[in-house]
């Protein structure tokens, strides 16, 4: 079965701060890897997935597939950075069931 | 455009009764599905679609639990005899294509409160 873990439920930093987001994942097949986030009051909304390699708002996530993590990375934190974060994973080969984490709320202090 | 959009955004209902759910999903888009979103929880695949064809419904935690998509645009989420455990936010999300990778587009949601 596929799991995905994030062990922190909050995570507090100062601005100007390294923020980083722990998520690991249980999966046999071969996984696709997204970050969701969720600004209060708004929708839940993509923030990047690994296949694409990219960096959203400054945030950055590298697939280990040794150590089965995929963990969001930015090495400034803002204000506007604080939202609720969900690690996510699908699979790669086939339809897009999407398994959630449990998420992570990150909380950004001026 | 307009995104994908869901009714009633908020709906309370007394133990036993009967609800439904809606979803307008993003014009075009081929795939939509459900979640189920307790407090504190991420969101918990509910069920699949691709066009009007329910492939996948291992999500849904009991009977009571029934959704559909007849013309392979608008569905519905219907929960018969709600129980308190059914309290939760629905989501529902939609996408372009069939396969892994694309990106899911969520509704607002619906918050279901059962008394």
């Amino acid at each position: 079965a596929q799991r995905v873990t994030q062990p922190e439920k909050l995570l507090s930093v100062f601005k100007g701060a390294p923020v980083e987001l722990k998520c690991n994942y249980s999966y046999s097949g071969s996984p696709e890897l997204f970050w969701y986030v969720q600004y209060s009051r708004q929708r839940l909304q993509l923030l990047l997935r690994h296949i694409s390699r990219e960096s959203i708002k400054g945030f950055t996530a590298d697939l280990n597939k040794g150590e089965t993590s995929f963990h969001l990375k930015k090495p400034f934190a803002q204000e506007e950075d604080s939202a609720m974060y969900y690690c996510a994973l699908s699979d790669a080969g086939g339809y897009q069931k999407v398994t959630f984490g449990t998420g992570t709320k990150l909380q950004v202090i001026p | 455009g307009a995104g994908v959009s869901q009714s009633p955004r908020y709906k309370v209902a007394k133990r036993g009764q009967d609800v439904a759910l809606r979803c307008d999903p993003i014009s075009g888009h081929v795939s939509l599905f459900w979640y189920q979103q307790a407090l504190g929880q991420g969101p918990e695949f509910l069920t699949y679609f691709q066009n009007e064809a329910q492939l996948d419904k291992s999500g849904l935690p009991s009977d009571r639990f029934f959704a559909e998509r007849p013309e392979g645009s608008v569905s519905t989420l219907k929960i018969q005899r709600t129980q308190q455990e059914d309290s939760a936010v629905y989501l529902c999300a939609s996408t372009l294509g069939g396969i892994a990778g694309y990106e899911q587009y969520f509704g607002p949601g619906t918050r279901l409160t059962v008394t």
